[in-house]
């Protein structure tokens, strides 16, 4: 059981906008920073979004984070095949001497 | 460019302590803010925290394992490794080493291993 909440799973067609929730707490999302990493199959996880709704270099504008209060959100518009990942959303978590907590993971399915 | 290379026993038996070493290349895991740390993956699940180190020595674990795991560093080998004792067929997992990049107030994975998977049997 994930301390951060996402769906288990999303879809779109391509060139459609879909977001991805992800639900925490008071002592997580609530006071700190969400991130959003992208896991392609069989690879690494990848940072998407930092500082809640930052892009490193190299990724796509198509991409765009949320936050409000206790939960945040991954938006992606403009919809491509290689989006067809598992997608998951992690915070610092202040409680217990700090730690942190990832979301379940959402796979994105380009139908 | 920096790199991370996991490397330790793919086969661990029950009870046993689980090591694996994470190997850092392109940089030196001395400089920066930068906190260094250990993640898991079971096949077809989730993502979940171990713990990192800094290289000070200061440690973060997740609460959930804390009582099991050791996260340590050797500066002079730029590597950084993890023991987590007393293992079960619920640790099996691809496990992750991964740089965690602290700036501005906040902290992120920027760099990751292409995780060691390891089989908890006998």
């Amino acid at each position: 059981q994930s301390v951060l909440t996402q769906p288990p799973s999303a879809s779109g067609t391509p060139g459609q906008r879909v977001t991805i929730s992800c639900s925490g707490s008071s002592s997580n999302i609530g006071i700190n920073y969400v991130y959003w990493y992208q896991q392609l199959p069989g690879t690494a996880p990848k940072l998407l979004i930092y500082r809640i709704n930052q892009r490193p270099s190299g990724v796509p504008d198509r991409f765009s984070g949320s936050k409000s209060g206790t939960s945040a959100s991954l938006a992606i518009s403009g919809l491509r095949s290689e989006d067809e990942a598992d997608y998951y959303c992690a915070a610092w978590d202040d409680s217990l001497s700090g730690h942190w907590v990832f979301g379940g993971g959402t796979k994105l399915t380009v139908l | 460019q920096v790199q991370l290379q996991e490397s330790g026993p793919g086969l661990v038996k029950p009870s046993q302590t689980l090591s694996l070493t994470c190997t850092v290349s392109g940089g030196s895991i001395s400089s920066g803010s930068y906190y260094w740390s250990w993640i898991r993956q079971p096949a077809g699940k989730g993502l979940e925290w171990i713990g990192r180190i800094y290289t000070s020595g200061s440690t973060n674990y997740n609460p959930s394992l804390k009582s099991r795991v050791t996260i340590s560093v050797d500066t002079s080998k730029n590597q950084f490794s993890l023991k987590l004792s007393s293992v079960t067929a619920a640790d099996t997992a691809l496990y992750y080493c991964a740089r965690d990049h602290c700036s501005g107030g906040s902290c992120y994975f920027d760099y990751w291993g292409q995780g060691t998977l390891v089989t908890v049997s006998s």
